[in-house]
């Protein structure tokens, strides 16, 4: 798999958009991008996942660099209940069998 | 949404105690799956299901066992509870093989052994 290289933490003021970078030169090319966060003693919650094109749901947005060897997840409009840990995965989809590695991951605080 | 519900939050137990931790999933997931996450170690899969009856080891299945007599509810059984089985556990569920990577998580169960 892939590795991914994310900053160890950000900040964000609330109401403004959180820009998360993730790192994966070593990339190949039918490696999806898979974002998840984790909200404080709870379980990991999926964001969003892409191949090459951009993708956008209620959750983020996810912004793949042409070459693909990095990515942006974007939450618009961040609020207090974003504060998490936020995890960027690379991986051949149907291939794990759940045995996802999630790294260190970015921890995000959403300020008021 | 999916809902994959964990039936204790938080789990007091003695050594040597058989321990059960029950999963739910509401939206007729094939597959199902049971981590332990601990500080510095990240998620590590212990035991995973793709069909009722059917399971799976995963990568420290040792001291548990797993139990899928229905589709929606997976369980997992510590046999005889030791300290070292002190963990957040976490039960996932995801539609089908091919989207393993694309995994709905419950809201985890600390278990403490003393």
């Amino acid at each position: 798999d892939a590795k991914t290289t994310q900053p160890p933490s950000m900040d964000c003021a609330e109401g403004r958009a959180a820009n998360l970078p993730c790192n994966h030169s070593t990339i190949s090319g039918n490696e999806y991008v898979y974002w998840y966060r984790q909200i404080h003693s709870q379980g990991p919650q999926y964001i969003i996942h892409g191949l090459k094109n951009n993708e956008t749901n209620e959750m983020a947005s996810l912004i793949i660099t042409e070459d693909r060897k990095s990515s942006t997840l974007i939450l618009p409009h961040a609020t207090l209940r974003d504060t998490a840990v936020y995890y960027c995965i690379v991986r051949v989809s149907g291939t794990s069998y759940g045995k996802l590695t999630f790294g260190q991951g970015t921890i995000l605080t959403v300020h008021p | 949404d999916v809902k994959v519900t964990q039936s204790s939050r938080y789990l007091v137990k003695r050594t040597g105690e058989k321990v059960f931790l029950e999963c739910v999933q509401d939206m007729d997931h094939e597959n199902m799956f049971w981590y332990r996450q601990d500080p510095g170690l990240g998620l590590r899969l212990i035991y995973f299901s793709y069909d009722v009856k059917m399971k799976e080891k995963g990568d420290i299945p040792e001291g548990y066992s797993v139990s899928r007599e229905k589709k929606e509810r997976f369980s997992l059984i510590l046999e005889s509870a030791s300290t070292n089985q002190t963990s957040m556990y976490l039960c996932a569920s995801s539609q089908d093989p091919s989207t393993n990577e694309k995994l709905f998580f419950g809201s985890g169960t600390q278990l403490s052994v003393l």
